[in-house]
């Protein structure tokens, strides 16, 4: 099955600088890669996704690239604010398998 | 609008108690799932709902029993359950199976 592994665990920046978390996959059949930010307390939010016919999808300061060849994808976060500090998952999902998830990154921006 | 919705956002029960979890969407979503979310960890999938039908059971306990009584709500039954049990349940929505998924806030369970 689907193994998705994910670095760093924890992240610290500075507020305004950015901020890249990695996520690797093993089924090559995988074909749809979201990521999800979870606050504390709260459920985990869809804050972007990507499909595999796509090598790359911005959404204001938020884009994911995705290398198929190699099997890994990356969410970048730029300009970074405290409000951006937060766990944050990748997943990928093959075909109508269920959603695997990576172990999460807990991201800290600094003031 | 992609909202999810669960009651109760806490729960404290007993390990002799019966209690219930309930989910709602109003997406016109045919997927719904449970997730379980310990601390530090990322969800673990319990169950999917595809069209009303049980899909999947990812040989979750018998003591945890879900319900979809229509296409909008997902419930989740719990019965003797073990301090272990403690969890962030989280519901989840899809339009189809492979389709991007929106998640509730979840539900705090907390069993003593």
């Amino acid at each position: 099955g689907e193994n998705v592994e994910q670095h760093p665990s924890t992240l610290s920046v500075q507020e305004g600088d950015s901020a890249v978390i990695k996520c690797t996959y093993s089924d090559s059949a995988s074909n749809y890669f979201p990521w999800y930010k979870q606050e504390l307390g709260k459920g985990p939010q869809l804050i972007i996704d990507i499909r595999s016919n796509v090598g790359e999808k911005k959404d204001q300061r938020i884009a994911v690239t995705l290398n198929k060849t190699a099997k890994h994808f990356s969410l970048h976060i730029t300009e970074t604010q405290p409000e951006d500090s937060a766990v944050y998952f990748c997943a990928a999902i093959s075909g109508n398998t269920p959603l695997v998830f990576g172990k999460g990154t807990r991201l800290s921006v600094i003031a | 609008d992609t909202e999810v919705t669960q009651t109760p956002k806490h729960l404290v029960m007993g390990m002799t108690n019966k209690k219930s979890l309930k989910c709602e969407q109003h997406m016109g979503h045919r997927a719904m799932y449970w997730y379980k979310q310990k601390a530090k960890k990322p969800p673990e999938l319990m169950f999917v709902y595809s069209y009303e039908k049980l899909s999947i059971n990812e040989s979750v306990p018998s003591r945890f029993s879900p319900e979809c009584p229509n296409s909008s709500l997902l419930n989740l039954h719990l019965h003797a359950l073990q301090p272990e049990d403690s969890a962030l349940y989280l519901c989840a929505s899809s339009q189809n199976p492979g389709y991007e998924q929106y998640f509730g806030p979840g539900t705090r369970l907390t069993v003593t």
